[in-house]
């Protein structure tokens, strides 16, 4: 059980474009979801957290206009980058939290590797 | 602001030897501390959590850790290692305060490297 997806596993795009990137819990519902981008061997970074129905809390330096985020039921949660560029490469990673688990239970996805050319 | 220290950007170890990766933290109150693993490409694997009780803690695929409170530490260890243990370990840390919005912090991870 607690098993959570993401799509694509893996994408390419050229920049200037727009990419979403979604993370379903399969097996649970999911009040939040948290957002994680990770740069090669290097730890993972929290970007922003989201609740479902309402909008998503940004960590600081991080543009919530070029990352949206949409958490629109109890299982999917998308990151859209919006207006890609080589920088934003990276691993994303999605995390959530299940509404009948223990506060502190995080499940993680397995990551979307995005490369913009 | 809470934090964790992975001293050790890599672990070196033999096939068979017991096997250490370090984590110390920082946080405010009782600290509810997490080790995960991740394989090339792939997403984080939860390998084993202190929440409160023993300090000796028992996970996944053989590995164990040591909540340390006076050493604000959270080792991980497994008595023999093998070449599949080979992957980046993630010590986390939150607080045990109630509330949907606390955050898990990671360290900087220790890639371990197990040879024959």
């Amino acid at each position: 059980g607690a098993v959570v997806s993401q799509h694509p596993s893996w994408v390419i795009c050229k920049s200037g474009t727009s990419v979403k990137i979604e993370c379903r819990s399969l097996d649970f519902q999911a009040t939040t979801m948290f957002w994680y981008r990770q740069f090669p061997k290097q730890s993972l970074m929290l970007m922003a957290t989201s609740n479902e129905g309402s909008k998503a809390t940004y960590e600081q330096g991080v543009e919530k206009d070029k990352f949206l985020i949409n958490h629109a039921s109890l299982t999917l949660s998308t990151l859209t980058v919006t207006s890609a560029h080589p920088e934003d490469s990276s691993f994303y990673i999605c995390s959530a939290r299940s509404t009948a688990g223990l506060a502190y239970e995080q499940y993680f996805g397995p990551g979307t590797r995005l490369t913009v050319t | 602001a809470q934090s964790v220290a992975q001293p050790e950007d890599q672990v070196n170890v033999a096939e068979g030897n017991p096997l250490t990766v370090k984590c110390t933290y920082s946080v405010s109150g009782n600290p509810y501390l997490f080790w995960y693993v991740q394989y090339p490409n792939r997403g984080l694997q939860f390998l084993l959590k202190y929440i409160t009780g023993d300090n000796l803690v028992k996970g996944s695929y053989g590995f164990e850790a040591e909540f340390n409170k006076s050493q604000t530490s959270f080792h991980l260890k497994k008595p023999s290692a093998l070449v599949s243990d080979s992957a980046l370990y993630f010590c986390a840390v939150r607080g045990a305060f109630t509330g949907g919005g606390n955050k898990l912090t990671f360290g900087t991870g220790t890639q371990l490297k197990v040879e024959l």
